[in-house]
């Protein structure tokens, strides 16, 4: 068990529609970052969330967007779904201190059509 | 801006034999690095880093990777590979102290032929 869960583990959405993935992280997480992985490719950073503050951000449109809770859950959204939103959606977490101390989810496919 | 680049897509290799991933990066300043391995249908599991000191790292499961800053690379290495190994392999790079953002290459495949 990884300690960092995922949900749902795969989604099929319609172009053009809004969807909201979760991450739910180990008690005292409260650094959460996000991934994309499309096909064939490495994970590539969408933003970071610390203490429910957004940290960072890579080069994603405003369309994708964050939230981070008390409870150490997380969310990501993406609204305008667009085919090449299609991948492997990463979470990944860690201790206030722990540098570079990641746990991954499993990640939620998403697949866009 | 950093970058990674894996030279090699997919790596065939016997069980039992050695075998090394290649990673370089490009970076204008100090960096961090990493290598992550990911089994099919799962996240990402950190297999070794290199923050500072020795510049040669080592993973509980035999592998080893070697920082070597004058060549820019940081590439991963076993020298007796078990069907277990197979698994996608990303080398990643953070220059970044603050937010941690990792930037990762596009992965290597690795095939263990029994």
């Amino acid at each position: 068990e990884t300690g960092v869960t995922q949900s749902p583990t795969h989604l099929i959405k319609t172009r053009g529609q809004q969807v909201t993935l979760r991450c739910s992280s180990q008690s005292g997480h409260n650094t959460v970052s996000w991934y994309q992985q499309a096909l064939g490719q490495g994970p590539q950073f969408i933003f970071q969330y610390y203490r429910e503050e957004e940290n960072g951000r890579g080069n994603f449109p405003p369309r994708f967007s964050g939230l981070q809770f008390p409870n150490y859950s997380s969310e990501l959204n993406v609204n305008a779904l667009e085919l090449d939103d299609s991948a492997l959606y990463l979470c990944a977490s860690s201790f206030p201190g722990q540098l570079y101390g990641y746990t991954f989810g499993s990640g939620t496919r998403l697949t866009v059509v | 801006a950093q970058s990674v680049t894996q030279l090699d897509s997919q790596v065939p290799v016997f069980e039992e034999a050695p075998v090394e991933l290649r990673c370089n990066y490009s970076s204008s300043v100090s960096v961090y690095l990493f290598w992550y391995v990911q089994y099919p249908n799962q996240g990402l599991q950190l297999l070794l880093k290199y923050l500072s000191g020795s510049t040669l790292v080592e993973s509980i499961n035999g592998f080893e990777a070697e920082f070597n800053k004058s060549q820019t690379s940081f590439h991963l290495r076993k020298p007796s590979v078990h069907i277990s190994d197979t698994a996608e392999y990303f080398c990643a790079v953070s220059e970044d102290f603050g937010n941690e953002k990792l930037t990762f290459g596009t992965g290597t495949r690795l095939t263990i032929i029994p």
